[in-house]
């Protein structure tokens, strides 16, 4: 069964770090380019983040630059994305998204992590 | 950045009617590259057009997407109970960033 599943979303203060994992399975994982799209509660979705497929190339959306951190570990099959000095706008469902064979569009999402930045 | 707009916000219909879900873009998206999600409560978006047209692997034949340049249409022929959902469109030309609209809620009548 093809599979994307979250984890490390918590409660954490303004100011905070955090890093999400989300591991990936039943698909050749570094075939493909992996992404971030998050949803704050009641909202749209906002794309956060991606990484090529040998995490050679990355990239931001303008509201996290210089904050958060993409990464993979091709041998782990496994996806992260470290946030520092989190807002209370960074309150969010975490979705790692997978791009269909550099397409550009999402093919595969995984059930998402809740990060709540809250004092 | 291209933004999409999404209308109408909020759509009520009945199982059977037919339902027509508009996105616009702030400028042209080439070569068609937008897509459709479905969004149900509690559960992550789904897949439903690429290429502006492709139905998605699985994806039933009520649904079609049509459109070019800035207009983009997602039309569902006869709804069933369980396509009352949020849908957003996605256009993954001008990108990164990829940008989403804001959604329409497509709501039991």
């Amino acid at each position: 069964e093809v599979l994307l599943v979250e984890s490390g979303g918590v409660v954490v203060q303004p100011g905070g770090s955090l890093r999400l994992s989300c591991a990936a399975s039943g698909f050749t994982f570094d075939d493909y380019t992996m992404h971030w799209v998050r949803q704050a509660p009641g909202k749209g979705l906002e794309w956060v983040s991606l990484i090529s497929w040998d995490g050679g190339s990355t990239n931001y959306a303008d509201s996290v630059k210089g904050r958060f951190t993409v990464s993979r570990d091709n041998s782990k099959n496994s996806l992260y994305l470290q946030m520092n000095s989190l807002r209370t706008e960074d309150t969010a469902l975490y979705y790692c998204v997978n791009e269909h064979w550099g397409d550009g569009y999402f093919d595969l999402w995984g059930r998402g992590t809740l990060v709540t930045v809250s004092s | 950045e291209i933004v999409l707009t999404q209308s109408p916000g909020t759509l009520s219909l009945s199982p059977g009617e037919r339902a027509t879900l508009s996105c616009r873009a702030s400028q042209s998206v080439s070569n068609n590259y937008l897509a459709w999600y479905q969004q149900k409560p509690g559960q992550a978006p789904r897949l439903l057009i690429h290429g502006a047209s492709s139905r998605a692997t699985g994806i039933p034949d009520r649904f079609s997407g049509s459109g070019s340049g800035t207009d983009f249409t997602l039309t569902i022929s006869r709804l069933e109970p369980e396509d009352f959902a949020v849908y957003y469109c996605q256009q993954y030309d001008s990108s990164p960033p990829y940008t989403f609209g804001q959604g329409t809620k497509l709501e039991i009548k």
